[in-house]
């Protein structure tokens, strides 16, 4: 079983609706979790970092952690079709220790 | 503008042929990592350093060399490069390990045939 699992997808929505992208995990000693977002043909680039439980919201976009059932989301409100991409999961013990990343999930917004 | 910057973006070669891919950051950072990604497995880390003259391997070193010799650069080494090796290879940068908010190069998608 891998540390941290993410769904491939693709999971395709139509533009305005509402998407839930999930992460779920094994080792209870994460502490900072990160979502990044990759663009075809590009590198990842960081988009929400949260430490420990809780909510942390940045325009249309909100990642949530609930780390009693081990499992991250990232909520994308009013979905663009410029908001299809790739994206990752990623999550370490400590501020300083390797991030351990998912495998990502290839969202489709069709306009 | 801040960027990591690597090269080549393409490269088709055949098994053994050894070849280097650059990474180069300019901005000052510390820590570089190299990854592959492969369709299912997601990013895989083959090497990292945390500062200059300082490597250590990632989860996927075997075929694999890198070095250190000045802060902005860290090439990513394959000194007899097979089949098995043909990935999407990332070099990142960041002041740090961890969940500081690593800034990715574009990529080397290499095919070894």
């Amino acid at each position: 079983q891998k540390e941290v699992e993410q769904d491939p997808g693709p999971l395709s929505v139509p533009e305005g609706a509402i998407v839930s992208l999930n992460c779920t995990y094994s080792n209870s000693a994460f502490q900072y979790f990160m979502w990044y977002r990759q663009y075809s043909r590009k590198g990842p680039e960081l988009l929400m970092y949260t430490y420990s439980s809780g909510n942390k919201e940045d325009g249309r976009f909100t990642a949530q952690v609930d780390k009693s059932s081990k499992y991250i989301s990232l909520f994308i409100r009013d979905s663009q079709p410029s908001d299809s991409a790739t994206y990752l999961c990623a999550m370490s013990a400590q501020s300083n220790y390797q991030l351990i990343w998912g495998a990502g999930t290839k969202l489709i917004i069709k306009p | 503008e801040a960027q990591v910057t690597q090269n080549p973006r393409y490269l088709i070669t055949v098994t053994g042929k050894k070849l280097t891919v650059t990474c180069s950051q300019n901005m000052n950072h510390e820590y570089m990592s190299w990854y592959r990604q492969d369709p299912g497995l997601g990013l895989r880390q083959i090497y990292y350093s945390m500062n200059v003259e300082v490597t250590d391997k990632g989860d996927v070193p075997e075929g694999y060399k890198v070095s250190r010799k000045e802060k902005r650069n860290f090439p990513l080494i394959l000194e007899s490069p097979s089949p098995n090796q043909t990935s999407l290879y990332f070099c990142a940068s960041s002041f740090r390990q961890g969940a500081s908010g690593y800034t990715f190069g574009s990529g080397t998608r290499l095919t070894v045939v």
